[in-house]
This record gives C-alpha cells, structure tokens and sequence, in this order.
C-alpha cells in the first residue's frame, strides 16, 4: 500500500531564504506524487503534480520539486520564501492499486515565513 | 461560483444529533470524495463515489453515511454525532485516471459538544 511521510510538522524560515519542505513516499507502483497547498480558512489547492514525465516539476507560486526514485522522495522547494507563502503543505501519492484515482496524504508540514 | 461547494462552512451539534454536510460541484467531474482532517494526522478519506451507483468505503468510514443523489451532489451524514467527529471535512472530485488530482471544496468545520 502506497503512504506518505512528511519529515517535519512544522518549519520555519525568514523571509527571502530558502524552503525546503520533506516528503518520503512508499509505492509499490511507480508513483504520481502531488503537493497542496492550504491558507488559512481555505480548502487545499494543488501546487504541483509529478505524473513520470520530468522529475523536476515546476508548480504555481515559484515553487518546484524533484522526484528521487532512488530516495524515494518528493521534496518540494522554493528558493526565497515570502510572507504570504506561510500556509500548511500537504504531500499526497496516488492510490496505484486499481486506477482508484484515491490520494494518500501525508501528515503535513506548516510553513512560518518570519519577517 | 466555486467549483465544488460545500455547505454549511461551520457546524456546531451535540452529542447524538444526527447532521448532513452536503457538496455539490460543478466540473461535471464522475468521482468524488469525502476526507476528514485532523491536526498532526493529515487528510484521511472516509468515502468514495465513482459514479451515482458506485459508492465506496475509505479508511475511516465507522460512524458515516453517504449518499450520491446525483452525479454533482454527494452528502456525508453522521448518524449519530460524538466528539471525535469533531474535524474539518473536505469534499473533493477528480477525473478518471490517477494523474487528475483532486478539486476541493472549502472545507465544512464541524464541531460536536
């Protein structure tokens, strides 16, 4: 069964530094890996989608992330935080058994953007 | 309009009462679904609809009820309410197909007391 590992609950950076942000996937399939995003009092928005064409995805908001088959991982970065970038990030792994279209996701990560 | 609207935005009910949070979307999307999230536990699904007769269970199911009453309305009841329910819960649709990606609803903050 696929799952998702988000290291960290929360993170914290100063404006105009970089984010990093960490997701571990376990798939017995080759995967889809997706990133959402959530503001405050908002439902989540999809930031990007890995969907096995580049492994460098670009997504909205100047934010990307690679794919690692060898470390299984999907980290999302962005290379100058801003402050309306401090939101909650969800990492999440299509559900491969069965084209279910299911997305398992992970515990995620809050991002504080200090002035 | 949105394109997936769930209603209400906040709930408050006691312990026992039944309650319906409702969705309904517009991108003329066949899949839906219904997740609730915690903090520190992410997003976890509770039910599943591919089309008006496919419905289907999630992790998390015990304690809720569904009903796809169209292709663009799908409910989540709680049959009797108590205060582990307490939650945000979120609707979402998709395409076919595991590259889609969810559309979601702005989220239904339910708490029991």
């Amino acid at each position: 069964a696929q799952s998702v590992t988000q290291l960290g609950s929360h993170v914290s950076v100063s404006e105009g530094a970089l984010v990093l942000l960490r997701c571990n996937y376990s798939s017995s399939v080759p995967p889809y890996l997706f990133w959402y995003v959530q503001y405050p009092n908002q439902g989540l928005q999809l930031l990007l989608k890995y969907t096995s064409a580049a492994t460098l995805v670009k997504g909205i908001n100047g934010f990307e992330a690679e794919f690692k088959k060898s470390e299984t991982s999907f980290h999302l970065t962005k290379p100058s935080a801003h402050m309306r970038d401090a939101a909650e990030y969800f990492c999440a792994v299509s559900d491969g058994a069965g084209n279910t279209g299911k997305l398992i996701f992970g515990q995620g990560t809050t991002l504080q953007v200090k002035p | 309009d949105a394109d997936v609207t769930q209603t209400p935005r906040n709930r408050i009910t006691k312990t026992g009462k039944r309650i319906m949070l409702e969705c309904s979307q517009t991108k003329g999307h066949d899949r839906m679904y219904w997740y609730r999230q915690d903090p520190g536990l992410g997003l976890r699904l509770i039910y599943y609809s591919f089309d008006v007769k496919d419905i289907n269970k999630g992790e998390i199911s015990d304690g809720y009820s569904v009903s796809r009453q169209a292709q663009a309305k799908f409910s989540l009841s709680l049959e009797s309410a108590i205060p582990n329910q307490t939650a945000l819960y979120f609707c979402a649709t998709s395409d076919p197909g595991q590259a889609r990606g969810y559309t979601f609803g702005s989220g239904t903050r339910l708490t029991v007391v």
